[in-house]
């Protein structure tokens, strides 16, 4: 079964800093890749995902991830947070052909001080 | 798109007693995910189903949890008798899938249930 790291679960950080979350994934086939956000108080919603193509993915908010195949990971990174972008982070993988099992990271719970 | 829904958002109950959550999925979707969410464990996933069928339900956690999908656009998960341990955000999440291929998963609100 697939698995996901997530490191350092508490970040706190300044506006205007730069914020890059690890993702590394232990799974030997094609997965498809996820990061989800979690706002507090609501539910989780899909910030961008890698399924194939340019390893480096634009999402929504500013957000951009970058897989590397031969690293097993999938970083997030934003050049610049905003307050608003206090919240818990998830990576998820997916196997691209097979058990529909969406695998979880912990989570990074993120904040950002104005 | 409505996306998925959702309810209750909020349950409270006491120890012993029955509950039942409730998910919409999105129209469309023809798979169907529950999830619970708890501080310790983070996201697990309880069971899915794929064309209304139970496809994986290695996550439920013991038999006092059952889930159905009597048709496209409805599921429930239900707990019986609930224990206070089972205290967790629910999560239903819905996505398409053809054939092997996959797609994005996508979340409800989720039901915040309470066991006293």
């Amino acid at each position: 079964a697939q698995s996901v790291s997530q490191h350092n679960h508490h970040v706190i950080l300044s506006e205007a800093a730069s914020l890059e979350l690890g993702c590394n994934y232990s799974y030997g086939g094609t997965v498809n890749l996820f990061w989800y956000v979690q706002y507090p108080g609501q539910h989780l919603q899909l910030l961008l995902k890698y399924f194939s193509g340019d390893p480096l993915v634009k999402g929504i908010k500013g957000f951009e991830a970058e897989f590397i195949k031969s690293k097993f990971s999938f970083n997030l990174r934003k050049p610049s947070v905003q307050w608003s972008d206090t919240a818990e982070y998830f990576c998820a993988v997916l196997p691209s052909r097979g058990n529909n099992r969406l695998a979880f990271g912990k989570g990074n719970q993120v904040v950002v001080i104005p | 798109d409505a996306g998925v829904i959702q309810s209750p958002r909020h349950e409270v109950t006491e120890m012993g007693q029955e509950v039942t959550l409730r998910c919409k999925p999105i129209s469309g979707h023809n798979s169907l995910f529950w999830y619970r969410q708890t501080m310790m464990r983070g996201l697990e996933l309880l069971i899915y189903f794929n064309n209304n069928v139970p496809i994986d339900d290695s996550g439920m956690p013991e038999d006092r949890f059952s889930a159905k999908m009597p048709n496209a656009s409805f599921s429930t998960l239900k707990i019986q008798p609930s224990e206070p341990r089972d205290s967790a955000v629910y999560f239903c999440a819905s996505s398409l899938t053809s054939g092997p291929s996959t797609d994005t998963q996508y979340f409800g609100p989720g039901t915040r249930l309470t066991v006293l």
